[in-house]
């Protein structure tokens, strides 16, 4: 079956934009991971969602950066008044666990802000 | 925050030499679990080690923790080109996974 899908693959936004990044998970999948990786670095946990629930958003920068899964499905992240530090790769993961073992990654959205 | 670090931060090998990259973290787990991402791709989940277990074994990857040393070691045998990217080893305690910073990996044919 299809695997996790990001889109868009890349953004180019102004520094002060609101972006909105999608993720499609593998179907079926509970649960639902966000993390950010900059350039050289490893990927850093955002948020995670079990169907619907936003269970942990402790990695989230700051309130400019809210997501959702409102159906337990397709997830958004979004980033308000978009910053230059806010540039770097969003990765979107689902597992079929509950508790996340093994996740399925999509190839993320790159964000760049100017 | 990171939870692992893998060391080397770079290896390079040359092709049919085996590739040992290891990783040590700082908290109690669950499991330990291994991901490879080459350029500009997600990452792939290559292998789950529990921490009851101490060593497993997936084609030619053989994967070992120590618990005791709070480390854990990916040996790849017989190394291909393929095998060129990103190696990350991540851990996971009550819910989320934390990902170390990687070893970049070269196979040199």
């Amino acid at each position: 079956g299809a695997g996790v899908s990001q889109s868009p693959r890349y953004k180019v936004a102004k520094r002060g934009q609101d972006v909105a990044l999608r993720c499609d998970p593998i179907s079926g999948h509970v649960s639902l991971f966000w993390y950010q990786q900059a350039l050289g670095q490893g990927p850093e946990f955002l948020t995670y969602f079990q169907n619907e629930a936003q269970l942990d958003k402790s990695g989230l920068p700051s309130d400019r950066f809210f997501a959702e899964r409102p159906e337990g499905s397709v997830s958004t992240l979004k980033i308000q008044r978009t910053q230059q530090e806010d540039s770097a790769v969003y990765l979107c993961a689902s597992s079929p666990t509950r508790w996340g073992e093994k996740l399925f990654f999509g190839s993320g959205t790159q964000l760049s802000v100017l | 925050s990171q939870q692992g670090e893998e060391d080397p931060q770079a290896l390079s090998i040359q092709e049919g030499e085996n590739a040992t990259m290891n990783c040590s973290y700082k908290t109690s787990i669950n499991n330990l679990q291994w991901y490879r991402q080459n350029s500009g791709r997600g990452l792939v989940h290559l292998i789950l080690i529990r921490s009851n277990e101490r060593e497993k074994h997936s084609g030619r990857l053989r994967v070992t923790l120590d618990t005791s040393k709070k480390s854990s070691s990916l040996l790849i045998t017989a190394s291909r080109a393929a095998d060129t990217a990103s190696y990350f080893c991540a851990t996971q305690g009550a819910q989320k996974l934390v990902f170390g910073q990687g070893t970049r990996l070269t196979i040199n044919p």
